[in-house]
């Protein structure tokens, strides 16, 4: 099973917006809707952002937002702040009853 | 709250076992899907294997089928990893990832160092 495919990084100014992309297959991120995204600040355990393609965990802000077309999934940020300055990564359920992730986007705020 | 613990990580040589535990507490272990997830050494994360909440169903990536199993005793809300024919390429942090839904990992702990080296 090959990583979805993410941007190694994007970087954005305090109050812009970003979106990080995602791509798979019809085996993973086009066949279903179980694609979450994940937060990891360095020498943290990663944070879950968004399930199910655009849902939100109790506890997360409202300006992290989730959505997919056909095989790429996106998740966005709107009013960028200091704090969001971390690793992404998608992950998707497969075909093959397994779970794979992207190789993760480095977000910088600038 | 919600807080799993791993532990069972520390150095071994090529070939060699290590058996990883987390310990569950805070939330119902045997009403949530397990998974442990590992990142290499400043690289992403790689999903290894699944355990629903009875223990019944099981799944494994390719690259540690055959030499990984994976088990969890909800007497005593914990699971495990039993990590046989290592390699140098499974040296990662190992995370224990819970969930009440199976689609995601809502749960994570701090995570637990295996390094494998002559």
């Amino acid at each position: 099973q090959s990583a979805l495919t993410q941007p190694a990084s994007v970087s954005g100014s305090p109050g812009q917006s970003i979106t990080i992309s995602c791509t798979g297959t019809s085996s993973d991120v086009g066949g279903y809707n179980y694609v979450s995204w994940y937060q990891q600040h360095p020498g943290k355990a990663p944070k879950l952002m968004i399930y199910d393609v655009s849902k939100r965990p109790s506890g997360v802000s409202n300006r992290f937002s989730g959505s997919k077309s056909g095989n790429t999934a996106s998740l966005t940020i709107s009013g960028l702040q200091a704090e969001d300055e971390a690793d992404y990564y998608c992950s998707s359920y497969t075909t093959s009853s397994t779970w794979v992730f992207g190789g993760g986007t480095k977000l910088t705020v600038l | 709250q919600v807080q799993l613990v791993e532990s069972g990580g520390g150095l071994v040589k090529p070939g060699g076992s290590l058996r990883l535990s987390c310990a569950a507490s805070g939330f119902t272990f045997s009403d949530y899907y397990m998974n442990w997830i590992r990142q290499a050494p400043g690289k992403g994360l790689e999903w290894v294997s699944y355990i629903s909440r009875s223990g019944s169903t099981i799944y494994y990536a390719d690259s540690v089928k055959g030499r990984f199993t994976i088990s969890r005793d909800n007497a005593k809300n914990s699971l495990y990893l039993q990590m046989n024919s290592l390699r140098a390429e499974d040296t990662a942090v190992y995370y224990c990832a819970s969930s009440s839904s199976s689609s995601l990992f809502r749960y994570w702990g701090q995570g637990t160092l295996v390094t494998v080296s002559s």
